[in-house]
């Protein structure tokens, strides 16, 4: 299984920009999380979806970003439009949900730089 | 969500061996503990999960009291290369896992 797979893996844009990151689960898995890590703030939780449909987004900092997930292997994390402070590394990770133990499997991250 | 405590950050020196503990008082009964690894530029890594007692796998050990307050991570003979940051995370099926801030763990020749 090749794992969570994330694009691009770095993205460096202008502040004003529209950015789309982009994940794919590992197959089978039915629960799928975007998490924001900074040195300031940690890892954060973005947005959770259970078999495609959003769960909870209560970590989403503001209208500027919005996540999808049209199917079950594939999501997209939407900013727009971009501002500096959006600058961070951005998780995906995935997790079966078959059983209460299941656990989550991160992806390699997307580096954000908005200048 | 269960709230969890654990140390900033740790020294230790290679070969011997490190026990990263981890408080979460408000612990539910259906609530597992996992811990994940996270070198530089890497996403977290699952290391090792439990409910109660002792689990113990080819990387690590995790004991848990039998009052599932605490947890201690324990990691038998460091290398340079376990140099990361260790999180504690409580949570179950259908629960969002909430990162803390991790124990960064420095491996010193």
């Amino acid at each position: 299984d090749a794992g969570v797979i994330q694009s691009p893996r770095h993205e460096v844009t202008e502040m004003g920009q529209e950015v789309t990151l982009r994940c794919k689960p590992i197959s089978g898995h039915n629960s799928l999380f975007w998490y924001r890590q900074t040195m300031m703030r940690g890892l954060e939780l973005l947005i959770y979806f259970n078999n495609n449909v959003p769960i909870d987004d209560s970590g989403m900092p503001e209208d500027r970003f919005s996540a999808k997930m049209p199917n079950a292997s594939f999501s997209t994390l939407k900013i727009q439009p971009s501002e500096p402070r959006d600058s961070a590394v951005y998780f995906c990770a995935s997790r079966s949900g078959r059983t209460p133990s299941d656990t989550q499997y991160f992806g390699p991250g997307t580096r954000l730089t908005v200048l | 969500l269960a709230k969890t405590t654990q140390p900033i950050s740790m020294d230790s020196y290679e070969g011997q061996e490190v026990n990263i503990t981890c408080s979460h008082n408000n612990i539910a009964t259906n609530d597992y503990i996992t811990w994940y690894q996270q070198f530089p530029s890497q996403g977290p890594r699952f290391i090792i999960q439990g409910y109660k007692t002792k689990v113990t796998n080819e990387v690590a050990s995790l004991f848990i009291p039998a009052d599932r307050k605490s947890s201690t991570l324990s990691l038998p003979r460091v290398s340079l290369s376990d140099t990361a940051v260790y999180y504690c995370l409580v949570g179950g099926a259908g629960n969002m896992l909430t990162f803390g801030g991790g124990t960064r763990l420095m491996v010193k020749p």
